[in-house]
């Protein structure tokens, strides 16, 4: 049974370019739900996605927005970079029907910012 | 406001010693609190988790947590540390209605020595 799978693994960027990051939730998961973790910090929500729409967001900017598709994939994009949106970009997908069980995440897309 | 809190970001302890990591929550509704690991490069691991029922949960590896709903903490456990359990922890917990938003602690990263 496929657990997360997150895209691509590394990429490197420059300032003020877009960038999207790409997930597949656990199989019979139907939410999913990004972090952003910066080096030697704890994850941070950035938002979730159930039933293709946006249910919570974080304290993150507009430069950030995100997508769900029916098949229960997700996207994350980020506009105009920053320096400072380097981090880890994790992926996490639930059911919304199993909250007991928490997240499951993924190995993760480490964005670089140069 | 809603927070986990984990008291010290760094853990060193000999191999086959205690481990003790120390999270705090703060939360307006009973709580769900999980504990994760992360090794470098990696994503996040479920080590164990509280929802309702039996207040000291044990999980994967050997860990344990008590949950103490008087003290608001949830502490993490082994009784004999080993060379493979040096990581990053965190303590996370659904802290409010609706059980969608994960929030993390800071992180302890643990360190054994021989």
């Amino acid at each position: 049974d496929a657990g997360v799978t997150q895209s691509p693994t590394h990429l490197i960027k420059t300032r003020g370019q877009q960038v999207t990051l790409r997930c597949s939730p656990k199989s019979g998961h139907d939410t999913v739900s990004w972090y952003q973790q910066a080096l030697g910090q704890g994850p941070q929500f950035i938002f979730q996605y159930y039933e293709e729409e946006e249910r919570q967001r974080g304290n993150f900017p507009d430069r950030f927005s995100g997508h769900q598709f029916p098949n229960y994939s997700s996207e994350l994009n980020v506009n105009a970079l920053l320096l400072g949106d380097s981090a880890l970009y994790l992926c996490a997908s639930s059911s919304r029907t199993e909250t007991t069980y928490g997240y499951t995440f993924g190995s993760g897309t480490r964005l670089t910012v140069v | 406001a809603q927070s986990v809190t984990q008291l010290g970001s760094h853990v060193s302890v000999s191999e086959g010693a205690l481990v003790l990591l120390r999270c705090n929550y703060s939360s307006s509704v009973p709580p769900y609190l999980f504990w994760y690991v992360q090794y470098p490069n990696q994503g996040l691991q479920l080590l164990l988790k509280y929802t309702t029922g039996a207040t000291l949960v044990k999980g994967i590896n050997g860990f344990e947590a008590e949950f103490k709903k008087s003290e608001t903490s949830f502490h993490l456990t082994k009784p004999s540390a080993h060379m493979s359990d040096a990581a990053e922890y965190f303590c996370a917990g659904f802290l409010s209605g609706g059980y969608n938003k994960l929030i993390f602690g800071a992180g302890t990263r643990l360190a054994v020595h021989p």
